[in-house]
């Protein structure tokens, strides 16, 4: 049973360098989902996909993240001149847009961002 | 903007006692979802309620939602240690749905 991975799971960095995260989604899902969590809050939704096409971004995804998911499949999540207020839980989720229970979102284990 | 807001916060109870948190949220939502996250781990689904009446159980937990009163419930009953984590509560809109919002989530401790 294969869900969703995300890689890495740890990513220290120095303010300013650029980083990016990969998740992999649950092979048949068609929407993928980041999310940002910080310690002591609920996710905070980001930005997702439907197959290949990105369909929303929220006003938190500043001009320094962007995503994409080229094939459909995987997807990417690249912050460039990171910032220490970047420092959180980047969480990746997907889902199938039809099914018994519509868009229910499976979470992957997250990449834990800490910027020096 | 939809906001969604879990009460209380914190939660600490005895074992073999019961319980609810409480999920409101503030316009129309099609779908309501609990999630369970362990310390450093990530998110676990436990139910996603559907429709107006809509009760959901699995060992002692049971969820509902009330659609009209926007309002869902957890409710646990003859708690046990490993049922210590943070809960969250979070809607989506629409027919298909799409980005979920989170409330702030409930921390919930059993004592022995």
């Amino acid at each position: 049973d294969t869900g969703v991975s995300q890689d890495p799971r740890h990513k220290i960095t120095k303010r300013g360098q650029n980083v990016t995260f990969r998740c992999d989604p649950i092979s048949e899902h068609n929407r993928l989902y980041w999310y940002r969590q910080t310690l002591g809050q609920g996710p905070e939704f980001l930005t997702y996909f439907q197959n290949e096409a990105q369909l929303e971004k929220s006003r938190l995804l500043s001009d320094r993240f962007s995503a994409e998911r080229p094939k459909g499949s995987f997807s990417t999540l690249e912050i460039q001149r990171t910032e220490q207020g970047d420092s959180a839980m980047y969480l990746c989720a997907s889902s199938l847009l039809s099914g018994i229970l519509p868009n229910e979102q499976f979470f992957g284990p997250g990449t834990r961002l800490t910027v020096l | 903007e939809l906001k969604v807001e879990q009460n209380p916060l914190f939660l600490s109870m005895q074992e073999g006692k019961n319980y609810t948190i409480y999920c409101n949220y503030s316009t129309t939502s099609d779908r309501l979802y609990w999630y369970r996250q362990d310390p450093g781990k990530s998110l676990e689904s436990l139910f996603v309620l559907l429709s107006n009446g809509a009760v959901k159980q699995e060992g002692r937990l049971m969820a509902s939602l009330d659609t009209k009163a926007r309002l869902s419930t957890l409710h646990i009953t003859a708690a046990v240690h490993d049922l210590s984590a943070t809960y969250f509560c979070a809607v989506s809109r629409g027919a298909s749905g799409s980005r979920l919002t989170f409330g702030e989530g409930t921390q919930l401790t059993v004592n022995p």
